[in-house]
């Protein structure tokens, strides 16, 4: 039992260029998450699924898209990487519904643009 | 929209003393959920703690415990019997009861244990 995993752990990429981070979880959760988390600052959302198909934008979604095509892959996808996207990036996921349940979280990908 | 405020930036303790760090949120509802969540030097983050907030009894965990104030919109985190393991980033988080989970976070509190 692996749980939340990640892919990249750490990337650099040029300004425009385009990459997708992968997040896979083999716990049969049906909620998944993307935050980002700034130098010096909390987690903010990206974008969340509550189940295979069904996505929606969080806090910050502008500059990444996600799908969810099955209950234990959720890839985020960066087109024309600016400097401002230089963050550390988890997934998380959960059964979610109730706040009862955990969000277990991802061991993060840095991510520079430069 | 809710906010999660921690206004320290960094604490320091003495291992085996006791800390409190704090937390304040802004929401509007009835139904929500309050945690903290630890985050060490290995970047992981690890849950400390839950609080539902229809319950007025505080959450303990081991050497964790909370002071949830609803009225005053309070949640701090006392860890006893500090430990070098314990030195860490605390957040605080706040979650709606509204079935989607979403938790928003706080700034953060850097927590240094000394020997």
């Amino acid at each position: 039992n692996a749980g939340v995993t990640q892919t990249p752990k750490f990337r650099i990429l040029k300004i425009g260029q385009s990459m997708t981070l992968q997040c896979t979880q083999d716990m049969n959760h049906n909620y998944m998450y993307w935050y980002r988390q700034d130098p010096g600052m909390g987690l903010k959302l990206i974008y969340y699924s509550v189940g295979a198909g069904i996505t929606d934008k969080g806090e910050v979604p502008n500059g990444y898209n996600v799908s969810r095509s099955t209950t234990e892959d959720f890839p985020l996808r960066l087109e024309l990487a600016a400097p401002s996207q230089t963050s550390v990036y988890f997934c998380a996921s959960s059964y979610g519904g109730t706040g009862s349940y955990e969000q277990y979280f991802g061991p993060g990908t840095r991510l520079t643009v430069t | 929209a809710q906010t999660v405020t921690q206004s320290q930036p960094e604490m320091s303790v003495q291992e085996a003393e006791t800390v409190t760090l704090s937390c304040t949120y802004d929401t509007s509802e009835s139904n929500y959920y309050l945690f903290w969540y630890k985050q060490p030097p290995s970047r992981q983050m690890i849950l400390v703690i839950r609080q539902e907030a229809y319950k007025q009894q505080n959450a303990t965990e081991n050497r964790f415990s909370v002071n949830f104030q609803k009225a005053a919109k309070s949640f701090s985190l006392k860890i006893s019997d500090s430990q070098l393991g314990d030195t860490a980033m605390y957040f605080c988080a706040f979650m709606r009861g509204d079935n989607t989970d979403k938790l928003i976070f706080g700034t953060g509190t850097r927590l240094q244990v000394f020997p």
